[in-house]
């Protein structure tokens, strides 16, 4: 079964920092971009990040762009967000997601995990 | 930046059709992909490409996409189809971003 789980999800102060995790199994991890994805409490969709299936193109939304940073080590089937100066904006549930086709940028996201709370609070 | 403007909200009866529109500046030159969200769920894909179905999603999902507007359509609406859908393209006009519309929750009255 094609599975993504995610975890690292805290409640956090703002200007603090945290990485997240994203564990894939039931694919060719290392054959497929991947992305971050973000949904603010009652709010919509919010794409965060993407690394490419070799991890040497990386992107950003503006609103993450110089605070946070992905990455994945594909001999361990696992991307992450490292999230540093954290705003209270940045609240929100944090998905991974897959592209839908192999060797392919800038796709539909086929498959999600069920996401990871990120709370920043004083 | 690129923008996907959605309808907030579209009601329709049971056995009927709904059509979630999905507005952006020639849009019709870009790959549109539609998801839709459960309360409590995470999004599933319905149609990407504009039209095509992942494997398990009911052929009552359709899609189409020309000039400024992409529609989502639901042939013979059923209870289980309410829910919130979204639009997503990739920008690349300067660099590569993904971008969701605003989303539109769909009452099956």
């Amino acid at each position: 079964e094609v599975q993504l789980v995610e975890s690292g999800g805290v409640v956090v102060q703002p200007g603090g920092s945290l990485r997240l995790s994203c564990a894939a199994s039931g694919f060719t991890f290392d054959d497929y971009t991947m992305h971050w994805v973000r949904q603010a409490p009652g709010k919509g969709l919010e794409w965060v990040s993407l690394i490419s299936w070799d991890g040497g193109s990386t992107y950003y939304a503006d609103s993450v762009k110089g605070r946070f940073t992905i990455s994945r080590d594909n001999s361990k089937n696992s991307l992450y967000l490292q999230m540093n100066s954290l705003r209270t904006e940045d609240t929100a549930l944090y998905y991974c997601a897959k592209d839908i086709q192999q060797l392919v940028p800038y796709d539909a996201f086929d498959i999600w995990g069920q996401g990871t709370m990120v709370t920043v609070s004083s | 930046s690129y923008v996907l403007t959605q309808p907030p909200s579209v009601s329709v009866a049971p056995g009927k059709t709904a059509r979630i529109t999905c507005g952006g500046n020639n849009i019709g030159s870009k790959s549109v992909h539609w998801y839709q969200q459960k309360p409590g769920q995470a999004p599933v894909l319905v149609i990407y490409y504009d039209s095509d179905r992942p494997s398990g999603i009911p052929e009552r999902f359709s899609g189409s996409n020309s000039g400024n507007t992409a529609t989502l359509t639901i042939s013979r609406v059923e209870a289980g189809d309410e829910a919130d859908y979204y639009c997503q393209v990739w920008d690349s006009s300067s660099d590569h971003r993904g971008v969701f519309g605003t989303g539109t929750k769909v009452t099956v009255l």
